[in-house]
């Protein structure tokens, strides 16, 4: 099984270059989530969806894009992207609320 | 909003000592899950609990949950250097599926 695949693993970008991160499941998974990790700082929810057609905002939505047209996918778009957004962001899903989230590989992001 | 802090920071170990992270809560939690991340990898879920003073363990591992559910505990018997990593605790919120970590402790074990 594949899991949660993320796609690129790298990506260089400059300021004001717009750019969307994707995340696919094959689990069937309802839930699905986007976080951005930085150090010490944990991992922050940027944006949420608990199905197909449904999103909400996490805790530090400013300056990202999320649709959810398929139970599989769930992109993240940069609008314009600002060296505050280099990080390492990371996918994940669950099948219910309450069950162990399974998170990709992660996208490795630096903004020039 | 609601949050937790997860304390220390940072925890380096002489391999065969034990190690204990904290996560603290100013509210009542409904429940609390473990993770632990590799260097350069991706969290991986360890367990949940969800009762008052639910005590769980996995081999070394023993998971707390305090009697008023405010705090968690993650105890790591006789490390070893396949220990090293950081570990988070993540409160779920609500039915939404939406999960807010804790800081995570870093621990680095001595061979």
């Amino acid at each position: 099984n594949a899991g949660v695949t993320q796609t690129p693993k790298f990506q260089v970008l400059k300021t004001g270059q717009s750019m969307t991160l994707q995340c696919a499941q094959d689990m069937n998974h309802e839930y699905m989530s986007w976080y951005r990790q930085d150090p010490g700082m944990g991992l922050r929810l940027i944006h949420y969806s608990v199905g197909a057609g449904i999103t909400d905002q996490g805790e530090v939505p400013n300056g990202y894009n999320v649709s959810r047209s398929t139970t599989e996918d769930f992109p993240l778009r940069l609008l314009s992207a600002a060296p505050s957004q280099t990080s390492v962001y990371f996918c994940a899903s669950s099948g219910t609320a309450n069950q162990p989230q399974h998170f990709g590989d992660g996208t490795r992001l630096s903004i020039l | 909003g609601q949050q937790v802090m997860q304390i220390p920071q940072y925890q380096h170990v002489q391999e065969g000592e034990d190690f204990t992270t904290y996560c603290n809560s100013s509210t009542t939690l409904s429940n609390i899950q473990w993770y632990k991340q590799r260097p350069g990898g991706h969290p991986v879920f360890l367990i949940q609990l969800v009762k008052s003073g639910e005590v769980k363990k996995q081999k070394r591992l023993t998971f707390q949950f305090g009697e008023a559910k405010k705090n968690s505990s993650l105890h790591i018997t006789a490390t070893q250097t396949t220990d090293v990593g950081t570990y988070f605790c993540a409160l779920l919120k609500g039915n939404t599926g939406k999960l807010i970590f804790g800081q995570g402790t870093t621990l680095q074990v001595k061979p």
